[in-house]
């Protein structure tokens, strides 16, 4: 099935550090989400995105929407312990019944 | 709280036995995804419905089936467990057309076969 390119595939990073990952398609979507999974647990919705160009944030975490709808990136600013987990991006059209994730990015972070 | 429940968090199950993970949730949504988790290899769509009764394959079906006799309950089961199949697993649902809220996962379940 398809996938998206997500990279890095792993980060190890010291606390206070930014960060920075990013998710590309073959394909052109109209939404684009991001999620946290913290160790042990489920994936959790972190960012929402519906507009090609589109910026958001929440709190320390800022995601873009690309301009040509093929890619996205989330920054975290700041890190802290509590940001280690893995971070999944998934995309989807208007209509569709099912989700294309990434393959994840790993963070770890030193205090 | 909304949320999506799977029964167990961690399982230990023999070779050749038949093992069923269940999933609910609350929210009455329409469609219901199970998945495996394994490093290095994202998730991986084993199964979802779309409705009551109603299956579809995901990628990776082989060594599974699935069961879905009411709206709130989706059960994963794999007739005779293999050592292969050891992995985490995750169930996620959402409307019927995946809004901008997305899924909702559960916790997981973390299945070994020994």
């Amino acid at each position: 099935g398809q996938q998206l390119n997500q990279s890095p595939q792993s980060m190890f990073i010291q606390e206070g550090e930014d960060v920075s990952m990013n998710c590309t398609s073959s394909s052109i979507f109209n939404t684009w989400l991001w999620y946290k999974q913290d160790p042990g647990e489920g994936p959790v919705l972190l960012i929402a995105l519906y507009k090609a160009g589109e910026l958001t944030s929440n709190g320390r975490l800022t995601a873009q929407f690309g301009i040509t709808r093929k890619d996205s990136f989330l920054n975290i600013s700041a890190s802290i312990p509590s940001d280690v987990g893995i971070y999944f991006c998934a995309c989807m059209n208007t209509g569709f019944q099912k989700l294309v994730f990434g393959t994840g990015t790993r963070l770890l972070v030193s205090p | 709280d909304v949320k999506v429940t799977q029964s167990s968090r961690y399982l230990v199950k023999r070779t050749g036995e038949k093992v069923f993970l269940e999933c609910v949730q609350d929210m009455d949504h329409e469609n219901m995804f199970w998945y495996r988790q394994d490093p290095g290899l994202g998730l991986r769509l084993i199964y979802f419905s779309y409705d009551v009764k109603m299956k579809e394959k995901g990628d990776i079906p082989e060594g599974y089936s699935v069961s879905r006799e009411k709206k709130e309950r989706f059960s994963l089961i794999l007739e005779s467990a293999s050592t292969n199949q050891t992995s985490m697993y995750l169930c996620a649902s959402s409307r019927h057309e995946v809004g901008p809220n997305g899924y909702t996962f559960g916790s997981g379940t973390r299945l070994t076969v020994v």
